[in-house]
């Protein structure tokens, strides 16, 4: 039963246009939700993470919006650039119930075309 | 320039055989996670420790996985005996606990991984 979903297995966006990762969670419970990334052999690395108080983070290029009504949370990427192309993964925790444990979504593929 | 180690980064063996994959946490961190990244089931939490106590090992399987803190400093995650489906990739994470009432930026910090292939 998978509580975090990333339907997408990859995505391709050109260089400069708008990439946008969508993760469905069933959890109503979790009430914070983070984004990593990986690039091949490494592990994955933290990217931006919002609280179920709010509906909007922004970090430089990366937004990310939750819908919590929806249970639907999503990573915008604007501009993509060729670099951004890796591994990302959506995440969830519910932290009274479960602490510090992190839920993974299976991850989608972005690749950046130059 | 703090970071999770892990070794052995690629492990080959045989069916049967015993592995272990071992991790440093950062310096400071109290919290220690098990993951297992497989190409079907992305990131699966298998075990997770906070002051080298085991809080959830839920998601493994008990009868060949072990997971332990022998110090601070070191997690090590056993399988005894390996099976082919064992085939991933392992990461450890460390972290401290999300404050009270607050949320801390970043949670967990993972390491590079340990490829493991079963034959």
């Amino acid at each position: 039963d998978q509580q975090v979903k990333q339907n997408s297995p990859s995505l391709s966006v050109q260089e400069g246009r708008i990439s946008i990762l969508n993760c469905d969670y069933t959890n109503s419970m979790f009430d914070y939700f983070l984004w990593y990334k990986k690039y091949p052999a490494e592990g994955p690395t933290f990217l931006i993470s919002i609280s179920s108080i709010k509906d909007k983070n922004e970090d430089g290029r990366f937004t990310v919006f939750l819908n919590k009504s929806a249970k639907h949370l999503s990573l915008h990427i604007v501009p993509s650039q060729p670099g951004d192309s890796a591994v990302y993964f959506c995440a969830a925790s519910a932290r009274r119930e479960y602490g510090n444990k992190l839920v993974f979504g299976a991850g989608t593929i972005l690749r950046v075309k130059s | 320039d703090a970071r999770v180690t892990q070794t052995p980064r690629h492990k080959v063996t045989e069916m049967g055989q015993e592995v272990t994959m071992r991790c440093q946490p950062i310096l400071g961190h109290n919290t220690v996670f098990w993951y297992r990244q497989t190409m079907m089931q992305g990131l699966e939490l298998l075990a997770y420790f906070r002051n080298r106590a085991p809080l959830d090992d839920s998601g493994m399987p008990k009868d060949r996985f072990s997971a332990e803190m022998p110090d601070a400093t070191l997690a090590t995650l056993k399988i005894q005996p390996s099976e082919p489906r064992d085939s991933a990739v392992y990461f450890c994470a460390s972290g401290l606990p999300l404050a009270s009432g607050r949320f801390s930026k970043e949670t967990q910090y993972f390491g590079p991984g340990t490829r493991l292939l079963v034959l």
